[in-house]
C-alpha cells in the first residue's frame, strides 16, 4: 500500500472486554512502532518491532496490552479487560529502518465505556 | 530522562507572516530530531527530520535548525497559509535510543485568512 493503514478506524467497547487493533504497515519497513495519545498530549511510545520480534516492548503499561507482528508486516495490538483509562488514539508508525523516519498511519480512535 | 517541551501551546498569526516555533529537550545526546504535523481526527505527518550531525534541513516553506548544545529546535515557517492550520509536534529519541520516541505535547498553529 502507499502508506500506514489502521482498522478500525473506531472502535466502541465496554469495561473489560477484549479488543485487536490492526496495523498494516508500508511494504518493506522492518521497523513497527506503536504509540498511544491521548487528547492535548503528545504520542507516548508503547512498542517497537524489528521483523518480527518485539525489541522493545517497555513502554506497554501492564500485562493487559500485548501485540505481535508473526510474520513482519502486518501487527496486532491486543488489549485484555479494558478499562476507561485505556481510551485513546492508538497510533501505529513504521520505517525503513529504525533510524529513519517514522511514517504514521490515520490511528484508531479506541473509548471505552 | 529525556524531556520535550513545545512553546507556545497554541499561536494564531494573519496569513502572511513568517513564524517560528519552538522546542527544547533535555538530553543533548539525541540521534536525530523530528518535526510532524497533526491535522484534526488525523494521524502524523512527518515534516522534516534533521540528524544530530546536521544543523537544519528545509523542505518548502518549512525550515528545521537544530542546536544540541543548547537543547533546541525550531521550525521556521514562512508566508504562512490557512492550510498550514495544524498541530505541529517535535519529537527526540530517549537516551540511547534511536526509535523510542519523546514528544512534544505540540504547538496548536491557526492561521487566518
Amino acid at each position: 500500500g502507499a502508506g500506514v493503514s489502521q482498522t478500525p478506524s473506531n472502535k466502541v467497547t465496554e469495561k473489560g472486554k477484549y479488543v485487536e487493533l490492526r496495523c498494516d504497515p508500508i511494504s518493506g519497513h522492518t521497523a513497527l512502532y506503536w504509540y498511544r495519545q491521548s487528547l492535548g498530549q503528545g504520542p507516548e511510545f508503547l512498542i517497537y518491532f524489528q521483523g518480527t520480534g518485539a525489541a522493545d516492548d517497555s513502554g506497554l503499561p501492564n500485562d493487559r496490552f500485548f501485540a505481535v507482528r508473526p510474520e513482519g508486516s502486518v501487527s496486532t495490538l491486543k488489549i485484555q479487560r479494558t478499562e476507561r483509562g485505556d481510551s485513546a488514539v492508538y497510533l501505529c508508525a513504521s520505517s525503513l529502518v529504525s533510524t529513519g523516519t517514522q511514517y504514521f498511519g490515520p490511528g484508531t480512535r479506541l473509548l471505552v465505556l | 530522562k529525556q524531556e520535550v517541551t513545545q512553546i507556545p501551546a497554541a499561536l494564531s498569526v494573519p496569513e502572511g507572516e513568517n513564524l517560528v516555533l519552538n522546542c527544547s529537550f533535555t538530553d543533548s545526546a539525541i540521534y536525530n530530531l523530528q518535526w510532524f504535523r497533526q491535522d484534526p481526527g488525523k494521524g502524523l505527518t512527518s515534516l522534516l527530520l534533521i540528524q544530530s550531525s546536521q544543523r537544519e534541513q528545509t523542505s518548502g516553506r518549512l525550515n528545521a535548525s537544530l542546536d544540541k548544545s543548547s537543547g533546541r529546535s525550531t521550525l521556521y515557517i514562512a508566508a504562512s497559509q490557512p492550510g498550514d492550520s495544524a498541530t505541529y509536534l517535535c519529537a527526540a529519541p530517549i537516551m540511547d535510543s534511536n526509535y523510542q520516541l519523546i514528544w512534544g505535547a505540540g504547538t496548536k498553529l491557526i492561521i487566518k485568512p
